[in-house]
């Protein structure tokens, strides 16, 4: 079975930092891309940043300069790691499998992790 | 950048009824691309559709998808109470992946 369990959210100062993890199980981690999503209280979901298997690394212009997204393939796991935040960075933050057929969806989901912003 | 619109922004029908999503494009996208989410309330989203007309595994056959180029549909057929949440459309191009802003489904 397929789980991708999201940890390291917490309230954090403005400008301050943070760094989420992802622990994924019941599939060859290695092989497949990897995203993060973000959905701020009450609005819609926005895709943030993107890992493949080959480390090729894309992010949002929302985040980009500011965020790091990487993985750890010997320990399954993949990383953000969130630095100079804002208000506006206030979001569940979702581990994401993207599917390997090269279509682009999203296939698993994990449950999400709360990072609050706020003084 | 593609932008995805979603419309309306809430359906609000009775049990049994059908269901029509609407997903525009700002540009045309490849049918291959484009994927609907199902999210209900303290949920991660949950992927339905994807190809624009092929169902994920477990999907009820209640729901489909249709489409191409800069228009594409999700269908419920006979709604059920457990229909009722947040449906997303989500497509990829030039390296961005892109959400629609969401249709809510209520059931009355």
């Amino acid at each position: 079975e397929v789980q991708l369990v999201e940890s390291g959210g917490g309230l954090v100062q403005p400008g301050g930092s943070l760094r989420l993890s992802c622990a994924a199980s019941g599939f060859s981690f290695g092989s497949y891309s990897m995203i993060w999503v973000r959905q701020a209280p009450g609005k819609g979901l926005e895709w943030i940043s993107y890992i493949s298997s080959s480390s090729t690394i894309y992010y949002a212009d929302s985040v980009k300069g500011r965020f790091t997204i990487s993985r750890d393939i010997a320990k399954n796991s993949l990383f953000l790691q969130m630095s100079s935040l804002r208000a506006e960075d206030t979001a569940v933050y979702y581990c994401v499998r993207e599917d390997s057929r090269g279509w682009y969806f999203f296939d698993y989901w994990g449950q999400g992790t709360l990072v609050t912003v706020s003084s | 950048e593609i932008v995805l619109t979603q419309s309306p922004g809430t359906l609000s029908l009775s049990p049994g009824e059908r269901a029509t999503l609407s997903c525009r494009a700002s540009r045309s996208v490849s049918s291959s691309y484009l994927a609907w989410y199902q999210q209900k309330p303290g949920q991660a989203p949950r992927l339905f559709i994807y190809g624009a007309s092929s169902r994920a595994t477990g999907i009820p056959d209640r729901f489909s998808g249709s489409g191409s180029a800069t228009d594409y549909t999700l269908t419920i057929s006979g709604l059920e109470p457990e229909d009722s949440a947040v449906y997303y459309c989500q497509s990829y191009g030039r390296s961005l992946w892109t959400f629609g802003q969401g249709t809510k489904v209520e059931i009355k």
